[in-house]
């Protein structure tokens, strides 16, 4: 059974303050996708990456690919509350299905 | 571009009983999904069709949910009978083709009481 495991599970900061959230796995993946839930929505794609080793941006959020395609990092810089959310990464198996993690559900506090 | 549409957005049903959810996709997308996301886990695949065919079922309850993209737009997912563990938010999404972005809709609440 392939598995995304997130964590931590739950992150609550200060505003103005850098963190990082982390989904692993044992099994590799031909591309990793990460989403931003907020509450009564479904989940909105961030990025996609597909290399190992890939760093991509996207204003304050630094997202990376592990070199062995088997994880990944999301990093915060100066967080705001607008960044609030379930923070979810799915993998691509390389057939046609998407499994994703349980989440970091992070509350940024003004 | 309008966006995924679903409804109803919430549903309070008893156990035992019957309920459908209604889907649908972003114009010309070829690809949707059904999925069924827990409180505090992650989305889990229940169904996804390709056009009008069903090319993964592999997580669905099939004694008592079924799923149907009759003219590859929209599509309707029933539960019968839906069950207390069946309490969950439901997401349609769509995508122009198999592993490509997938664009969620809102969900459907569903609690079984």
């Amino acid at each position: 059974t392939q598995l995304l495991e997130q964590s931590p599970q739950f992150l609550s900061i200060q505003e103005g303050e850098n963190l990082t959230v982390y989904c692993n796995s044992s099994s590799v993946f031909s591309s990793l996708q990460w989403y931003r839930q907020e509450p009564g929505e479904g989940p909105v794609l961030l990025v996609t990456v597909v290399t190992g080793g890939e760093v991509k941006k996207l204003k304050r959020l630094t997202f990376q690919f592990g070199d062995a395609r088997k994880d990944s990092s999301l990093h915060i810089t100066a967080a705001q509350p607008g960044d609030t959310g379930l923070y979810l990464c799915a993998g691509d198996t390389g057939g046609f299905k998407t499994i994703f993690g349980a989440g970091t559900r992070l509350f940024v506090k003004a | 571009e309008a966006g995924v549409a679903q409804s109803p957005r919430y549903k309070i049903i008893e156990k035992r009983q019957s309920v459908a959810f209604w889907c649908n996709p972003i114009s010309g997308h070829a690809t949707l999904y059904w999925y069924q996301q827990i409180l505090g886990q992650g989305p889990k695949l229940l169904i996804q069709f390709q056009n009008n065919g069903v090319v993964d079922d592999s997580q669905l309850p099939k004694d008592r949910f079924s799923a149907e993209r009759l003219k590859g737009v929209d599509s309707t997912l029933k539960i019968q009978p839906a069950k207390l563990e069946d309490s969950a938010v439901y997401l349609c999404a769509s995508s122009r083709g198999p592993r490509l972005e997938q664009y969620f809709g809102p969900g459907t609440r569903l609690t079984v009481t």
